[in-house]
């Protein structure tokens, strides 16, 4: 069976400092990938996709950035976290052939 | 663009009695995905139920039921017999059809409270 996993699970970071924000999908191939932003008390926005290795799609410019280097394994990342990059962080995955999508655990980002 | 939208913010319901939960959308799409998911306090996205845009008939997951009604762009989810495990934020979702991105775009959420 597939599964999802992120981490870590929570992180406190301050303001200006680097990011990174590991997702990897077990028992699947090319998977389309997704990371989603929750600000609290929100519903989901979607920040990034990716159909394939090295292909990112960015659906909101900001002071993030994502990247695929594996088949199963995405990254989001920044050079330099603001108060507004706080909240929860969800990983996504679909078959490429099925419209089901399957979310990881998630990361809960705070920025101080 | 695809826009959903969730007008209730919180729920109530009574253990053991059926709720609804309203979900309208708005896309130019001909083809489309329906989607709710359930997050719990722990965080985790859950995924319910699913109805395509051309399913005829209303989609039915156990004790969650889709009600598409096309021609309003309305699909709320019932939930019969709530249980107290039921408490939890749901979305609604959906996403474009025919392609093989399947973003979904994601309502603001309705908070479920099912008293004992």
């Amino acid at each position: 069976s597939q599964t999802i996993h992120q981490w870590p699970a929570t992180l406190v970071q301050p303001v200006g400092s680097p990011l990174s924000l590991e997702c990897t999908v077990e028992g699947t191939s090319n998977p389309n990938l997704y990371w989603y932003r929750q600000a609290a008390g929100r519903g989901l926005q979607l920040l990034f996709y990716s159909v394939g290795i090295g292909q990112i799609s960015s659906e909101v410019p900001q002071n993030l950035s994502a990247s695929r280097p594996q088949d199963r394994q995405f990254i989001l990342s920044s050079k330099k976290l603001l108060l507004s990059d706080s909240g929860f962080y969800l990983c996504a995955w679909t078959p490429g052939y099925s419209y089901e999508q399957y979310f990881g655990p998630g990361t809960r980002l705070t920025v101080t | 663009a695809q826009k959903i939208t969730q007008t209730q913010p919180g729920m109530f319901v009574q253990e053991k009695e059926a709720v609804t939960l309203d979900c309208t959308y708005d896309t130019s799409d001909p083809s489309y995905g329906l989607f709710w998911y359930k997050q719990p306090s722990s965080g985790e996205m859950i995924f319910l139920i699913y109805q395509g845009s051309y399913d005829q008939q209303n989609a039915t997951e156990g004790r969650y039921s889709l009600n598409f009604q096309k021609a309003r762009k309305s699909a709320n989810l019932v939930i019969s017999a709530s249980q107290l495990g039921d408490s939890a934020m749901y979305f609604c979702a959906m996403n474009r059809g025919g392609g093989s991105n399947y973003k979904l775009t994601f309502g603001k959420g309705t908070l479920l409270t099912v008293n004992p």
